[in-house]
């Protein structure tokens, strides 16, 4: 079946950390790709997307590269900041508008 | 413009009492989602409407939630009855229709239910 499966959390940075949540997928066609962030108290944000193959979506200095090859969008940041701490979702959109998560990743950043 | 609305943000019930969320979606989408969010979890999909038309509720517990979508642009989702396993978030999106690659999402409801 199709499915999102994304690094378990909590993942503790100190700021400036070099930032890595690996993401891979199991769909049938091709799916458009998705993370989506979700600060304390707030609802899901689009935080970046691709929609074919080798596409790189970036982001308030997030990037994530689409790798049909093997099936990855691993969601990567240079410095992290202590505003980033969130929960961290890797998505995938099937051609009938079904989005499906994967479990989510809580990110910490140290000050 | 406003995103996707929501109210309640919280709610507490007892089990077995009747509980309804809301949502308004972004003015003009055609789609509109219901989601539910266990603690810990992704989001999974309850339920999609394309206009006021139910196109995908195979994972809706229809013996004790229901949903509707009058003139294809609100939505309230309903438990009735409530049970303890029910405490979660429910998550209200919309997208503009059945080919975009953007979905937005309300601030969702919490549920608990004691």
């Amino acid at each position: 079946g199709n499915s999102v499966t994304q690094m378990e959390g909590p993942v503790t940075l100190s700021e400036e950390a070099f930032l890595t949540i690996n993401c891979t997928y199991t769909a049938t066609g091709y799916p458009s790709l998705f993370w989506y962030v979700q600060y304390p108290g707030e609802g899901l944000q689009l935080l970046l997307k691709a929609t074919k193959a080798d596409d790189k979506g970036s982001n308030k200095g997030f990037e994530a590269t689409y790798r049909k090859e093997t099936t990855s969008f691993h969601l990567e940041k240079g410095s992290v900041q202590v505003s980033d701490s969130a929960v961290y979702f890797c998505a995938l959109l099937l051609s009938a508008s079904k989005i499906i998560f994967g479990s989510g990743t809580r990110l910490s950043i140290r000050p | 413009e406003a995103g996707v609305v929501q109210s309640p943000r919280y709610k507490i019930i007892e089990k077995k009492q009747p509980v309804a969320f809301w949502c308004n979606p972004i003015s003009g989408h055609n789609t509109l989602y219901w989601y539910l969010q266990n603690l810990g979890q992704g989001p999974e999909l309850l339920i999609r409407y394309e206009n006021e038309e139910a196109v995908d509720d195979s994972q809706l517990p229809k013996d004790r939630f229901s949903a509707e979508r009058l003139k294809g642009v609100d939505s309230t989702l309903k438990i009735q009855p409530a049970e303890l396993g029910d405490s979660a978030v429910y998550l209200c999106a919309s997208s503009l229709d059945t080919g975009s690659t953007e979905a937005f999402f309300g601030q969702g409801t919490r549920l608990t239910v004691v």
